[in-house]
């Protein structure tokens, strides 16, 4: 299938300071990417889709002033967790979609092997 | 809004033992029903999918069906094996975003 990387694969940094998280889809060109958070033995809970040159559309609840999301290329977007605290620690997950053909299905989402963060 | 519950976890098993995941939905409409299956230290990875009533999806062994009537896609295998340990992940959509259940991590013992 195809590849979704992230980077960095762990990251752990104190209080207050932001965190910039890169997801890359490798061999395919992603027209939508999604960024998720899983806690400890929960499901994986959708934060925020973004299609490629356009502002992220965020889920309720989710503050877009503190989780800044950037498409700005079809392989390339970004999740910076600004102003850091504890409670953001967390696993974070995106996944990418692109045009359907070839091994890429309609609306097939291929997962990144996600970012651990800790917030100290 | 729409929700996902699966069995959980873990579960351990014997290599060659049969599998059962239990999976239910709460949703209006008709989504489509997929499983993913996560290795240790990788992404998830589409396992098999099912887009309408009466569907069996089906990939490496593994089977689910959907159904209407109990809003039910369980996952099944008949002999599983050590390779099969992982996090499966059951998940439902409709359009573009994926709710997911909580998982369920699966060990297998030679």
């Amino acid at each position: 299938g195809a590849v979704v990387s992230q980077h960095p694969s762990w990251v752990i940094c104190k209080s207050g300071t932001s965190v910039k998280i890169e997801c890359r889809s490798l061999d395919f060109q992603a027209t939508t990417m999604f960024w998720y958070r899983q806690f400890p033995k929960q499901s994986l809970m959708l934060m925020a889709t973004s299609n490629e040159g356009s502002k992220a559309t965020y889920e309720q609840g989710v503050e877009k002033d503190k989780f800044l999301i950037n498409h700005a290329s079809l392989t390339l977007s970004t999740l910076t967790v600004t102003s850091a605290h504890p409670e953001d620690s967390s696993f974070y997950i995106c996944s990418a979609m692109g045009l359907a053909g070839g091994r890429i299905s309609y609306n097939e989402q291929f997962f990144g092997p996600g970012t651990r963060l800790t917030v100290l | 809004g729409d929700s996902v519950t699966q069995m959980e976890g873990p579960v351990t098993l014997s290599e060659e033992a049969f599998l059962t995941i239990n999976c239910t939905y709460t949703a209006t409409g008709y989504p489509s029903l997929f499983w993913y299956v996560q290795y240790p230290g990788e992404g998830l990875q589409l396992l098999l999918k099912a887009t309408k009533a009466d569907d069996k999806g089906s990939n490496k062994g593994f089977e689910a069906t959907y159904r209407k009537e109990t809003t039910s896609f369980h996952l099944e295998k008949g002999s599983v094996q050590v390779s099969d340990s992982a996090v499966y992940f059951c998940a439902l959509s409709r359009g573009e975003k994926l709710v997911f259940g909580k998982g369920t991590k699966l060990t297998v013992n030679p």
